[in-house]
């Protein structure tokens, strides 16, 4: 079984430029989640999906971030514009099911804004 | 706020020795409590998890131990091996999100 997907793995970026993370979740997976970890801290969810539906987007920054889940399958998250405090680690996981605990986090994309 | 705390950012220990990583939390709504362990430039994977209702779980060598009343949980690896070094998240959860701890980096020397 594939495990969760991310592109890109890094990322540098100036700060006002756009920028768009990807993620494939585990097939049959219809959970998906969106997390920001800054250095030393855990990981703080952004957003969740439960199949095409955003359930939980309480803590995304909605001025300058989005994100969308197409079919619910893959999703994207973007950040216009990048400010230099968006530099983090961003994660995305996928679980089975709404009250699925155990999530299968993706390698991350490491955002670093200059 | 910090729901979910680990105070100690780091913690080394001789291979073949207990390792002791600590977390507390303060929502009394937490049901289920989970730790991760994450290598470098990889995601957190998950290690074992207990509910509420228990206040053990066991898994070959790792053991998880719950104290609702205290509002604290710990892991317990027994014997640390050198592969065992990374970085260990305490996650609790309640019906709606889960929230993460700051990681104990563990380090298992030979």
């Amino acid at each position: 079984e594939a495990g969760v997907v991310q592109s890109p793995r890094y990322k540098i970026i100036e700060k006002k430029q756009p920028v768009a993370f990807w993620c494939n979740p585990i097939s049959g997976h219809n959970t998906l989640y969106w997390y920001r970890q800054n250095l030393g801290q855990g990981p703080e969810l952004l957003i969740r999906y439960e199949n095409e539906e955003a359930v939980d987007d309480s803590q995304l920054p909605k001025d300058r971030f989005s994100a969308e889940r197409l079919k619910g399958v893959d999703s994207t998250l973007k950040i216009q514009p990048a400010e230099l405090g968006d530099s983090a680690v961003y994660l995305c996981a996928s679980s089975r099911g709404a009250r699925s605990y155990e999530q299968y986090f993706g390698p991350g994309t490491r955002l670093t804004v200059t | 706020d910090q729901q979910v705390k680990q105070n100690s950012p780091s913690l080394s220990v001789q291979e073949g020795r207990i390792s002791i990583l600590n977390c507390d939390y303060t929502n009394s709504m937490f049901d289920y409590f989970l730790w991760y362990k994450k290598y470098p430039a990889e995601g957190p994977t998950f290690l074992i998890s207990i509910s509420s209702i228990k206040d053990k779980n066991e898994d070959g060598r790792f053991t998880v131990f719950l104290n609702k009343s205290a509002k604290h949980l710990s892991l317990h690896i027994v014997p640390s091996q050198p592969g065992d070094s990374a970085v260990y998240f305490c996650a609790a959860s309640d019906n709606n999100d889960m929230r993460f701890g700051a990681g104990t980096r563990l380090t298992v020397k030979p």
